[in-house]
């Protein structure tokens, strides 16, 4: 088992809709949590981190981690065509090296 | 640009060949990592640079694999006797604080291709 599990997608979604991508983690020591957008043939680029558990929102986007379980999420609201790429969670603890998950690709057409 | 910049973009080579991937970061960026990301997968770290030493090597799969930052700027990651398994995009990023939120501003990648 990884130590960071994320469905690879495709999530496919109409212009407007609200999305939800998803982390489960098995680390109990990751304290840092990051979400990346990477377009194709691009290096990633940060979205959103979190300290710990809780919530954060920035514009479009809302990133919560449950630390409980283990489990963090990013929600996009009114997705655009622009938001297609592949989304990447990222966590960390007490070295200075983040974990990636394998990405989720999400598709918004028009 | 004030980016990270990798090069070359592309490199083909052939089984068996020396491969050197080129990493230049933001300027005044202490630490330096490189990852490997092959097609559907996330990024796989290598090894991370704090100035001029390497501070973590433990993903460097094996001993082919060897990565140098002499000035604490530019990295160069070098691949001996290339292999088809190391057909990959190969992604170089740094940050000015690493010890906190972990922001790390990658370059666009150098990919490579072992025929």
């Amino acid at each position: 088992q990884k130590e960071v599990e994320q469905d690879p997608g495709p999530l496919s979604v109409p212009e407007g809709a609200i999305v939800s991508l998803n982390c489960t983690y098995s680390n109990s020591a990751f304290q840092y949590f990051m979400w990346y957008r990477q377009y194709s043939r691009k290096g990633p680029e940060l979205l959103m981190y979190t300290y710990s558990s809780g919530n954060k929102e920035d514009g479009r986007f809302t990133a919560q981690v449950d630390k409980s379980s283990k489990y963090i999420s990013l929600f996009i609201r009114d997705s655009q065509p622009s938001d297609s790429a592949t989304y990447l969670c990222a966590m960390k603890g007490g070295s200075y090296i983040p974990t990636f998950g394998r990405g989720t690709s999400l598709i918004v057409h028009p | 640009g004030a980016g990270v910049s990798q090069t070359p973009s592309n490199k083909v080579t052939e089984k068996g060949k020396y491969v050197e991937l080129r990493c230049d970061p933001i300027s005044g960026h202490t630490a330096l990592y490189w990852y490997r990301q092959s097609l559907g997968q996330g990024p796989e770290f290598l090894i991370y640079f704090q100035g001029t030493g390497a501070a973590d090597d433990s993903g460097l799969p094996n001993d082919r694999f060897f990565a140098v930052r002499p000035e604490g700027s530019v990295s160069t990651l070098k691949i001996q006797r290339t292999e088809r398994g190391d057909s990959a995009v190969y992604l170089c990023a740094s940050s000015s604080s690493p010890a906190n939120t972990g922001e790390l501003f990658f370059g666009e990648g150098s990919r490579l291709t072992v025929l």
